[in-house]
């Protein structure tokens, strides 16, 4: 079974710390996703990676930045974390040689006080 | 730009029943449709993958169609369970390299 590991599921910071998402996934996808979750608002898509030190825009990247040093991991940063930072964040992987299908991690409960 | 519609928000049925979640895209030139389900606080689950070339693909009690001319898909759970209770989301992809538009989701409460 593929595997998206998020290594923090619950996280609490203070307004200006800077904050790091790892996520690690283990079928050697080159496709890897950063995504938030807000009530009302659905998924968002932060971030995504083609390849290894790929990066691209999402819809939302303001106040983000990623890192793509292995193929295996995606982090997210938050720089100078803010209250409206406060969400869930998902990681996922693409399986895109064969079936296409995304598969995400469990998730990361970010609050920012 | 391809906006994907989950109707309705939030549907409570009986356990046993047989329902239908419903997805609506506006960009029929999809590569693939994937249906989710997420239980409060956790990541999201993959349930089916249909490919444009796909009608349906069945998993247990789930069934998921795709009518891409008309731009639906629609998740048909059979036999309800009260452990089906969770939301369900439906997300597209435009090509190989794109990634998935979601869905706000469907949350699905089985009384028991």
């Amino acid at each position: 079974d593929v595997k998206v590991t998020q290594s923090s599921r619950y996280l609490v910071k203070r307004t200006g710390e800077k904050v790091f998402l790892e996520c690690v996934q283990d079928m050697d996808h080159e496709n890897m996703f950063w995504y938030r979750q807000d009530p009302g608002l659905g998924l968002r898509l932060i971030y995504f990676s083609y390849d290894v030190k790929m990066k691209e825009k999402g819809d939302i990247p303001e106040g983000y930045s990623v890192s793509r040093e292995k193929k295996e991991r995606f982090s997210l940063i938050l720089e100078s974390a803010s209250t409206n930072q406060t969400s869930m964040y998902l990681c996922a992987s693409l399986d895109r040689t064969n079936t296409g299908e995304l598969f995400f991690g469990e998730g990361s409960r970010l609050t920012v006080l | 730009k391809q906006e994907v519609t989950q109707i309705p928000a939030a549907l409570s049925v009986p356990e046993g029943e047989n329902l239908v979640l419903n997805c609506s895209f506006t960009d029929s030139a999809i590569y693939n449709l994937q249906w989710f389900r997420q239980d409060p606080g956790k990541g999201l689950t993959s349930l089916l993958l249909i490919q444009s070339s796909q009608r349906e693909q069945t998993s247990g009690r789930l069934n998921a169609s795709l009518d891409k001319s008309s731009g639906r898909s629609t998740l048909y759970i059979a036999a309800s369970q009260p452990g089906d209770s969770a939301t369900y989301l439906c997300a597209v992809r435009n090509s190989g390299n794109t990634p998935l538009v979601f869905g706000k989701g469907t949350r699905l409460s089985v009384i028991a």
